[in-house]
């Protein structure tokens, strides 16, 4: 089955601290891709990373990073020195042909 | 602005009512994928349509309906309601999933609110 798994349904941590949300997913296909997205307390679901299932290279995006193993079929995201303005609920999500699943979501929330 | 466009934004309505939610895909794209989101749940895949036609179900009720028109806007039909439907609803478009442009783009959500 087309899965996506995001064990981490709360976490909570103090301004600064470093946090790495979890996503395992399951595939048959060999070709598919990664996602993950954000959804602030506003509600609008913002896109912050495509990862194609090729391409294993980690990748940096100022605060953000995300660390992708097809070994433990994970799509790790971290945020170094966390904000408040990190708080917020995260998805990972899945796509492979003509379809896409996103997991249950970890919400963040990042204390002053 | 992600190009996706929902309407309406806020719906109240009575239980035992129909409502029709509206998404207008971005130019260009082909894939529709409708999500209901519950007060505080993750993301529940509906339905998806690419280019007219239906790809795939989720956990959809059977009191809900979808369709893709030839101008590719989507309508979610949600009928009999029940306060438990209440929820916010995404409406999310892409050229295709599964290729080099398979990033989606979601509308801004209609929220609907049964009393």
């Amino acid at each position: 089955a087309q899965k996506v798994t995001q064990a981490q349904t709360e976490i909570s941590v103090v301004e600064k601290e470093d946090v790495t949300l979890d996503c395992v997913y399951e595939t048959r296909d060999t070709t598919y891709y990664l996602f993950w997205y954000k959804q602030p307390p506003s509600g609008e679901l913002v896109f912050l990373i495509r990862r194609n299932s090729f391409d294993e290279q980690n990748e940096i995006s100022g605060r953000y990073s995300w660390n992708f193993q097809k070994s433990t079929s994970s799509f790790n995201f971290t945020i170094t020195a966390s904000q408040v303005v990190d708080s917020a609920v995260y998805f990972c999500a899945l796509s492979w042909n003509n379809d896409m699943r996103f997991g249950a979501g970890t919400r963040l929330t990042v204390k002053p | 602005d992600s190009g996706v466009t929902q309407t309406p934004k806020h719906l109240i309505t009575a239980t035992g009512q129909r409502v029709t939610l509206r998404c207008s895909p971005r130019s260009g794209d082909l894939s529709v994928y409708w999500y209901q989101q519950s007060l505080d749940q993750g993301l529940q895949f509906l339905i998806h349509y690419y280019n007219g036609e239906e790809r795939a179900k989720g956990n959809i009720l059977e009191r809900f309906s979808a369709q893709q028109f030839p101008d590719l806007h989507s309508e979610l039909n949600l009928s009999s309601l029940e306060l438990g439907d209440s929820a916010l609803y995404f409406c999310a478009s892409s050229v295709a999933f599964g290729t080099a442009q398979s990033e989606a783009f979601f509308g801004q959500g209609t929220r609907l609110t049964v009393v």
